[in-house]
């Protein structure tokens, strides 16, 4: 069974850009939650989003946000981009939740100059 | 909000030795305590999990010890091998939330 997948795994960006990543999650996963991981605070929840519908949201603004699709795939996007959005951004899919293993992806390295 | 804090932040062992990595939690709804391995240029893995009926778990050569009324639990990697040099995250996540809160991480050196 193929894990989950992101893309794109690298991306450079500029301030004031706006960003798009994607998640492929393990096949029959319908729960999709994104971190970010930075080296100064670590790995922090961003949402997650489960048939579609976010379900959970972790402590972050309005422009970070992010959508499911029918087939469980999902996407985040950052606009506004600051430099502080550098990170690296994971993907974990689960087939319902924190309860059960996220299975993480690789991340997409995000770098804005 | 509800932290999870570990300790050490970075851990250096002899090949053979015991490597331990501890964290304490703050939110009593934590019902799940996942410990993640994470190499450079990859996502974390899961490597061990608990939850808070049992005092221990033991996978091969990695146990979690779990002692609910102090709020902490800890990793205990036996005959720490090379190939264990990583980054070690503990977690702490709750059924109702779907989400998990995750320590700082701990870098483990494994000397040859």
């Amino acid at each position: 069974k193929a894990g989950v997948t992101q893309t794109p795994r690298y991306l450079i960006k500029t301030r004031g850009q706006q960003v798009t990543l994607s998640c492929s999650p393990i096949s029959g996963h319908r729960s999709v939650s994104w971190y970010q991981q930075t080296p100064g605070q670590g790995l922090q929840f961003l949402f997650e989003y489960f048939s579609e519908t976010q379900r959970n949201k972790g402590n972050f603004p309005g422009r970070f946000s992010g959508r499911q699709f029918s087939n469980s795939r999902s996407e985040m996007n950052v606009s506004t981009l600051e430099l502080g959005d550098s990170a690296l951004y994971l993907c974990a899919s689960s087939f319902d939740g924190a309860r059960e293993t996220q299975y993480f992806g690789p991340g997409t390295r995000l770098l804005v100059l | 909000q509800q932290q999870v804090k570990q300790s050490p932040q970075s851990l250096i062992v002899q090949k053979g030795g015991i490597s331990i990595i501890n964290c304490a939690y703050e939110n009593t709804a934590f019902d799940y305590f996942p410990w993640y391995q994470q190499f450079p240029g990859k996502g974390p893995a899961l490597l061990i999990a608990i939850r808070p009926d049992v005092s221990e778990k033991k996978e091969g050569r990695f146990t979690i010890s779990f002692n609910k009324s102090a709020k902490q639990f800890s990793l205990h990697i036996m005959d720490s091998q090379p190939g264990d040099s990583a980054t070690y995250f503990c977690a702490g996540g709750r059924g109702s939330a779907r989400q998990l809160t995750f320590g700082s991480g701990t870098q483990l050196t494994v000397l040859p």
